[in-house]
């Protein structure tokens, strides 16, 4: 398996645009978690799904994030309108179905999004 | 939600064992502990996790005294290539092992 994949790697876009990041999860996987990455705050549950449902966001910061996951294999972190105070890396992660209380998650590269 | 504190940052040396302890006095009877590793310009990486005494991987090996309120994170012998953010983490408390939450980590520098 290739891992989690997320895309794109980078992403500069001016405030006010609706930016989009996408990730893979790894196959067989049935949670999956949005992270949001800087300096100041560290790194922060956004939001996670399980089962492709949403279980918990409230570690979304505003009504201008949402995310989706249509199906297993997919899913979605939306920003609209953003916001230069949105730039931050932001990583997706999948583990397996909770076995044993196994707290393994796998995370990818990453998304470094820059908002000017 | 319990809450983890660890020290900020530590400095080593190649070839020196390396011990970082967390504090979780809060920890639940069901929490598991687990440490993470993140390397600049990458996403965490799990090392290790255990419940209680001692655990050990080709990795790390974690202590866990009988109160489970801290855990130690052993790095036998590290090279410059351990240098990274340790994370350690507990379970939410609620037995769901969906949630994990990190802290602000501990960035361990190896000089040579």
């Amino acid at each position: 398996d290739a891992g989690v994949i997320q895309s794109p790697r980078h992403e500069v876009t001016e405030m006010g645009q609706e930016v989009t990041l996408r990730c893979k999860p790894i196959s067989g996987h049935d949670y999956l978690f949005w992270y949001r990455q800087t300096m100041m705050r560290g790194l922060e549950l956004l939001i996670y799904f399980n089962n492709n449902v949403p279980i918990d966001d409230s570690g979304m910061p505003e009504d201008r994030f949402s995310a989706k996951m249509p199906n297993a294999s997919f899913s979605t972190l939306k920003i609209q309108p953003s916001e230069p105070r949105d730039s931050a890396v932001y990583f997706c992660a999948s583990s397996p179905p909770a076995a044993g209380s196994t707290d393994e998650a796998f995370f990818g590269q990453g998304t470094r999004l820059t908002v000017v | 939600l319990a809450k983890t504190t660890q020290p900020i940052s530590m400095d080593s040396y190649e070839g020196q064992e390396v011990n970082i302890t967390c504090s979780h006095n809060n920890i639940a009877t069901n929490d598991y502990i687990t440490w993470y590793q993140q390397f600049p310009s990458q996403g965490p990486r799990f090392i290790i996790q255990g419940y209680k005494t001692k655990v050990t991987n080709e990795v790390a090996s974690l202590f866990i005294p009988a109160d489970r309120k801290s855990s130690t994170l052993s790095l036998p012998r590290v090279s410059l290539s351990d240098t990274a953010v340790y994370y350690c983490l507990v379970g939410d408390g609620s037995g769901n092992t969906g949630k994990l939450i990190f802290g602000q980590g501990t960035t361990l520098q190896v000089k040579p």
